[in-house]
């Protein structure tokens, strides 16, 4: 059973960083791209980055760009969001979401919750 | 950038009635789409990706259909565990865009 597990989530005050942690289990981890996508109270999803199997691709939603780092650990199952310099508007429910063959997500963790807030 | 927009934002309904949302694209993304259906405090669901092609263990009273920039997800008889807010997606290989979703609620 593929099992996703976000943790890290924390209240921060604005122009603080946190570090998030998604610990994967169930599949091969180290065959597929992740992604972090987020969700702030009450409103849409927002997709936040993604990373290729072997770290090789990187990409980012422009609103994170420049603030935010992806990465991962292969040999520990592991997927990492480095956030720098949070703002009021990045506080919302982190998702880790595992990358089908398709492109699409089809495996979502519960979430962590960031707050960021003086 | 691309983007997508759901319609409607809110759609009222009873159970057993057929029901048809759609997203459209800013721009032509051949079937580049997928569904989501999420519940309050879950994590989203996928339904459909490619645009119809549905995902193992949905039930078959989910469909989509739609190429290009006009998709649309329709659910033949709604049931009660339905209810929930629905997102499309548009998916290429360096990022991932979500409609702003469709909240389908009891009428």
């Amino acid at each position: 059973e593929v099992q996703l597990v976000e943790s890290g989530g924390v209240v921060v005050q604005p122009g603080g960083s946190v570090r998030l942690s998604c610990a994967a289990s169930g599949f091969a981890f180290e065959n597929n791209m992740m992604h972090w996508v987020r969700q702030a109270p009450g409103k849409g999803l927002e997709w936040v980055s993604l990373i290729s199997w072997d770290g090789g691709s990187i990409f980012y939603a422009d609103s994170v760009k420049g603030r935010f780092t992806i990465s991962r650990d292969n040999s520990k199952n592991s997927l990492y969001l480095q956030m720098n310099s949070l703002r009021t508007e990045d506080t919302a429910l982190y998702y880790c979401a595992k990358d089908s063959n398709e492109y699409y997500f089809d495996h979502w963790g519960q979430g962590t919750l960031v707050t960021v807030s003086a | 950038d691309i983007r997508m927009t759901q319609s409607p934002s809110t759609l009222s309904a009873a159970v057993g009635d057929r029901v048809t949302i759609t997203c459209r694209a800013s721009q032509s993304i051949s079937r580049w789409l997928a569904w989501y259906q999420q519940k309050p405090g879950k994590a989203p669901k996928v339904l459909i990706y490619r645009a119809s092609n549905l995902e193992s263990g949905v039930p078959s009273r989910f469909s989509g259909s739609g190429s290009e920039t006009e998709f649309t997800l329709t659910i033949s008889s709604l049931q009660p565990d339905d209810f929930a807010t629905y997102y499309c997606q548009h998916y290429n290989t360096y990022s991932r865009t979500f409609g702003q979703g469709t909240k389908v609620e009891i009428k």
